[in-house]
């Protein structure tokens, strides 16, 4: 049972070019979330999903896009990087019941540095 | 316009000490409140949470404590060990997650 996994764990980009993070989950979690962290800021949710096929933005969803075709996967797009996209970046998936969701479970997070 | 506040950005405790971190919110339709801890380089852990019809959890050497009038939760840890050293994050729930800014707790010997 290995919870939630990201790929890359790092990576740097040059600005303008291109990525996708992809984020696994074998917990049958139907909610799952992407994160960036930035020196005393926090977690800011960026989108999430709360099903397969379903995605929603979050807190700072510009320059990102996602796509949760699986259940168990749900990838995080750079169409375009900048500077200002480089943070700690974290998934995460939680069991719901109905409309609610419970504690999340959290990826190790892909560092991002963006030149 | 932040929902949720960790004012003390940093606490330093001495080992077997008791451990206050505080969480201040300004949201009366949170529910459900967590916490979680962090260290460098992994993701956040769910450590302990507390549903607004209680005004106390416990689990071992964690209790947080609920005060909704105040809009304030606090954790403590006791005995503070030097395994705790990490950052913790309150997180109330509306239908998602809001996380507060951290505290980064440092536990000597």
């Amino acid at each position: 049972n290995a919870g939630v996994t990201q790929t890359p764990k790092f990576r740097v980009l040059k600005t303008g070019q291109s990525m996708t993070l992809l984020c696994a989950q074998d917990m049958n979690h139907e909610y799952m979330y992407w994160y960036r962290q930035d020196p005393g800021m926090g977690l800011r949710l960026i989108h999430y999903s709360v099903g397969e096929g379903t995605t929603a933005k979050g807190e700072v969803p510009d320059g990102y896009n996602v796509s949760r075709l699986k259940k168990q996967n749900f990838l995080l797009g750079l169409e375009s990087a900048a500077p200002s996209q480089t943070s700690v970046y974290f998934c995460a998936s939680s069991y719901s019941r109905g409309l609610v969701s419970y504690e999340q479970y959290f990826g190790p997070g892909t560092r991002l540095t963006v030149t | 316009d932040q929902q949720v506040k960790q004012n003390s950005p940093s606490l330093s405790v001495q080992e077997g000490r008791i451990s206050i971190l505080n969480c201040d919110y300004t949201n009366s339709m949170f529910d459900y409140f967590l916490w979680y801890k962090k260290y460098p380089a992994e993701g956040p852990t769910f450590l302990i949470s507390i549903s607004s019809i209680k005004d106390k959890n416990e689990d071992g050497r964690f209790t947080v404590f609920l005060n909704k009038s105040a809009k304030h939760l606090s954790l403590h840890i006791v005995p503070s060990q030097p395994g705790d050293s990490a950052v913790y994050f309150c997180a109330p729930r509306s239908h998602k997650l809001i996380f507060g800014t951290g505290t980064r707790l440092q536990v000597f010997p």
